[in-house]
């Protein structure tokens, strides 16, 4: 069974609008953690933000938020004001204790690009 | 720092030659990873390590093989070159720790004809 389900393959969206990318994740771990990260097309994995299940705010780094949904086991990624630049593939990673050693499992991704 | 290097970025092998993947990272992290990128997909594990000495296989390890004789370097073994192999190959370290992101190295491009 998929753990993390990013159903966006594409997303399209005009320079300075918001934008929410969706992640849903499945685990029975009430211990878990959620990660974004940026892949632009120079191929190198940025880390953008960190959700941890215990958190009770929704982290923000930025221009970066994440809409933490516990109950529907979702982890959106919400950037604010977009620019050129966030053009990128973007993937969703979980990691809870059935992935042990600290290691990450991640969804497919969707690619975003912003038009001027 | 220089963080997590990789070499080489390119490479293009024939099918059933062997080469080996340099992975090194100078943050003095226990735990490092293999993954591989596969065209339009997410990032699949292959082996990673909880410290010198100690590997485990991933989700994919089949074709692969690791070492960890320090703790600075992850080397990852190609034997039998295949073109299901053909990929992007990302190695990572993390310092362990339940909120720590995973550190990226900027990946190597392999081609198996």
């Amino acid at each position: 069974a998929q753990k993390i389900t990013q159903t966006q393959p594409g997303m399209f969206v005009q320079e300075k609008e918001a934008v929410t990318l969706d992640c849903t994740y499945d685990t029975s771990d009430p211990s878990y953690g959620l990660f974004w990260y940026k892949q632009p097309s120079s191929g190198e994995m940025i880390f953008l933000i960190y959700q941890g299940s215990y958190d009770q705010q929704n982290a923000t780094e930025g221009r970066y938020s994440l809409n933490f949904q516990k109950a529907r086991k979702s982890a959106n990624l919400v950037i604010s004001a977009s620019q050129l630049g966030d053009s990128a593939m973007y993937f969703c990673a979980m990691r809870d204790k059935d992935q042990g050693a600290q290691k990450l499992v991640f969804g497919q991704g969707t690619r975003l690009t912003i038009n001027p | 720092n220089a963080g997590v290097t990789q070499t080489p970025k390119f490479r293009i092998l024939k099918i059933g030659q062997s080469m080996t993947l340099q992975c090194a990272q100078d943050m003095n992290h226990n735990y490092m990873y293999w993954y591989r990128q596969d065209p339009g997909m997410g990032l699949k594990l292959i082996y990673y390590s909880v410290g010198a000495g100690i590997t485990d296989k991933g989700e994919v390890p089949n074709g692969y093989n690791v070492s960890r004789s320090t703790t600075e370097d992850f080397p990852l073994r190609l034997e039998l070159a295949a073109p299901s192999q053909t990929s992007v190959y990302f190695c990572a370290s993390s310092p362990g720790g339940w909120n720590y992101e995973q550190f990226f190295g900027p990946g190597t491009r392999l081609t198996v004809l």
